[in-house]
């Protein structure tokens, strides 16, 4: 079955620049996640988009911005890179919430590094 | 506050052996109630989902309770692997769907 995909699985940048993670949805979900998760911790929600609007906000920092495009996939930018910034970074899909249950399939994840 | 606590922080037992882990949520509305097992490095795998109207449900060797009147639910393993060794994480959404709070997770080893 096909999964959540991530491009690219590991990206390496140096503080200050720029970086843009990829994500494409399993086919038929229209909600889309991302995450980040710190060494040693836990995932921490960052933001999220249901047919290409943005649904919800957690604790994504202002130099983050991210949008969900026609087909789906969603692309995370992020500017002015810090070294805080190194961590993984996963995206989850899943079809629209709803009060019956609903299940988040996660991607592999992108592992940044920032030197 | 939404919040979701896991215990033990971190458990260690003998291949063969059963183990439990245990979730407290304070996340309302609730939704549904995820466990994940990750291992380092990569995503979160689904093991169970629950909804408020379903008190247990069983993925091979795991079992996962849920009393949405207490607010908790818990994971049992039976007969332990090697490869059962990893963060297992309970995740807590609320109506609506779109928030969603993970626990700090429980890191199992299972050592032979």
């Amino acid at each position: 079955a096909a999964g959540v995909i991530q491009s690219p699985r590991h990206l390496i940048k140096e503080k200050r620049e720029t970086a843009t993670l990829k994500c494409y949805p399993i086919p038929r979900h229209d909600t889309v996640y991302w995450y980040q998760q710190g060494p040693g911790q836990d995932p921490q929600f960052l933001i999220s988009f249901y047919e290409k609007m943005q649904s919800d906000k957690g604790s994504i920092p202002d130099r983050f911005s991210a949008q969900q495009f026609s087909d789906y996939h969603s692309e995370l930018n992020m500017s002015s890179l810090e070294l805080g910034d190194s961590a993984l970074y996963f995206c989850a899909s899943s079809v629209k919430p709803g009060t019956s249950g609903y299940e988040q399939y996660f991607g592999p994840g992108t592992r940044l590094t920032v030197t | 506050k939404n919040q979701v606590e896991q215990s033990p922080q971190s458990l260690i037992i003998l291949e063969g052996k059963n183990c439990t882990l245990q979730c407290n949520y304070t996340v309302s509305p609730f939704s549904n109630l995820r466990w994940y097992k990750q291992d380092t490095g990569r995503g979160p795998v689904s093991l169970t989902i629950m909804t408020f109207s379903e008190n247990t449900k069983s993925n091979g060797r795991y079992t996962a309770t849920l009393d949405a009147d207490t607010k908790q639910s818990s994971l049992h393993i039976t007969a332990s692997q090697l490869s059962d060794s990893a963060s297992y994480i309970c995740v807590v959404s609320n109506t609506g769907g779109f928030k969603t709070i993970f626990g700090a997770g429980t890191r199992l080893f299972v050592k032979a």
